[in-house]
């Protein structure tokens, strides 16, 4: 089993819509959850962290975290096609003494007029 | 730009000779992080260094791989005798402590003839 656990996708919905990503992870000590935006060809970019259960909103964009289901999502309303690039869910591991960021796989998501 | 600084963005080799990947972290941050990403694939920890230390290289190839950040001068990823296998993009983050958010470098795209 993955540590971090994610559909490759891709994932097509229309422009407009709400796009919802999913991710599941193995280590139920975890407490810190990532989500990155990559576009092609460019450097992931942090667009949501979340600490505790529950939703965190930030713009057109939710975080919910459920740690008792080891379950992450990120949910996209209002998709653009701008919003089209792989999505990176993530989670820190203590190890060596420093939190290692750990990732998944990624979802592509593809935002269609 | 005060973002981290990776050079070159676009590397091609031969099989057999070396590659060194360049990474200068974002000012004011001594904490570095090496990645390696294939196709379709998510980043891969390879290695962390603090000025002058390597911090934590469990992710680094035990032969042909090896990693630098001298007190003066950006990081290093030298990687000798490639093989095809190597042909990846490589991404660089730094962070201004180990437990702060890492910002992504554009990225090194590695090719092998």
């Amino acid at each position: 089993q993955k540590e971090v656990e994610q559909n490759s996708g891709p994932l097509s919905v229309p422009e407009g819509a709400i796009a919802s990503l999913n991710c599941t992870y193995s280590d139920r000590g975890s407490q810190s959850f990532f989500w990155y935006r990559q576009y092609s060809g460019k450097s992931p970019e942090l667009i949501m962290s979340i600490y505790s259960n529950g939703d965190k909103e930030d713009g057109r964009f939710t975080a919910q975290l459920n740690k008792a289901s080891q379950y992450v999502s990120l949910l996209i309303r209002d998709s653009q096609p701008s919003d089209s690039a792989t999505y990176l869910c993530a989670h820190k591991r203590f190890s060596g003494g420093y939190n290692k960021l750990i990732f998944g796989a990624g979802t592509r998501l593809a935002v269609h007029p | 730009n005060a973002g981290v600084m990776q050079n070159p963005r676009h590397l091609v080799r031969r099989r057999g000779q070396e590659a060194r990947l360049r990474c200068s972290p974002m000012k004011g941050h001594s904490h570095v992080y090496w990645y390696r990403q294939l196709p379709e694939e998510g980043l891969k920890f390879m290695v962390y260094l603090q000025k002058e230390n390597i911090i934590d290289e469990s992710g680094m190839p035990k032969e042909r791989f090896s990693a630098e950040f001298p007190k003066e001068g950006p990081s290093i990823l030298r990687i000798q005798q490639v093989v095809r296998g190597d042909s990846a993009a490589y991404f660089c983050a730094s962070s201004l402590t180990p437990n702060q958010p890492q910002h992504f470098g554009d990225g090194t795209r590695l090719s092998i003839l």
